[in-house]
């Protein structure tokens, strides 16, 4: 079945420096692969995703990687601010094409 | 344009009781997905539905858990007798098909006293 690995599980950064977070999977199968950003006490609010066909996406000070061959993608967020606070999630989506399977989260800290 | 809603945000039952939570999907989305959050874990998927069916239920436990998504009104998830182990956030998302974007709402935090 899916399953996704994430690194690391806290992360602090100073304002304006940058942030990278990294997942690891296991299935090939695995087809999509959104980001989401949890702000306490709401939902996850998805901030950008890619599919399999593709190795980057950009959007603003946001970006995702990913490496079919290695099975990993990860996040980056350049020039950070304090409002990047949040806990950020991986998940994936495979032959179902319905059913996200989540890593365990990021706690991301921008210290200002 | 509203987003996906959920109520009630916070819902506190006692042993035993009832708990139930209703989402209303996004405008335009007919697909309605149910994940549960445990403290500081991941969302664990739950139960996928479309309008009057259920597709799949394999996240969910066989016994006191139910689901429904009727063809008029907002998906329910019921959770019959609950016990403590139940105390968790319930997350419910939409799309406006298979295939796409999840779009998440807020959440119901249950509290099993």
């Amino acid at each position: 079945g899916e399953n996704v690995e994430q690194h690391p599980s806290t992360l602090s950064v100073q304002e304006g420096d940058s942030a990278v977070i990294k997942c690891t999977y296991s299935d090939s199968a695995s087809n999509y692969f959104p980001w989401y950003k949890q702000e306490l006490g709401k939902g996850p609010q998805l901030i950008i995703d890619i599919r399999s066909n593709v190795g980057e996406k950009k959007d603003q000070r946001i970006a995702v990687t990913l490496n079919k061959t290695a099975k990993h993608f990860s996040l980056h967020i350049t020039e950070t601010q304090p409002e990047d606070s949040a806990v950020y999630f991986c998940a994936l989506r495979g032959g179902s094409n319905y059913k996200l399977t989540f890593g365990k989260g990021t706690l991301l800290t921008v210290n200002p | 344009n509203a987003g996906v809603m959920q109520n009630p945000r916070h819902l506190v039952r006692r042993r035993g009781q009832e708990a139930r939570l209703r989402c209303s999907p996004m405008k335009g989305h007919s697909h309605v997905y149910w994940y549960r959050q445990l403290p500081e874990e991941g969302l664990k998927f739950m139960v996928y539905l479309q309008k009057e069916n259920i597709i799949d239920e394999s996240g969910m436990p066989k016994e006191r858990f139910s689901a429904e998504f009727p063809k008029e009104g907002p998906s329910i998830l019921r959770i019959q007798q609950v016990v403590r182990g139940d105390s968790a956030a319930y997350f419910c998302a939409s799309s406006p098909a298979r295939g796409y974007e999840q779009y998440f709402g807020p959440g119901t935090r249950l509290t099993v006293t």
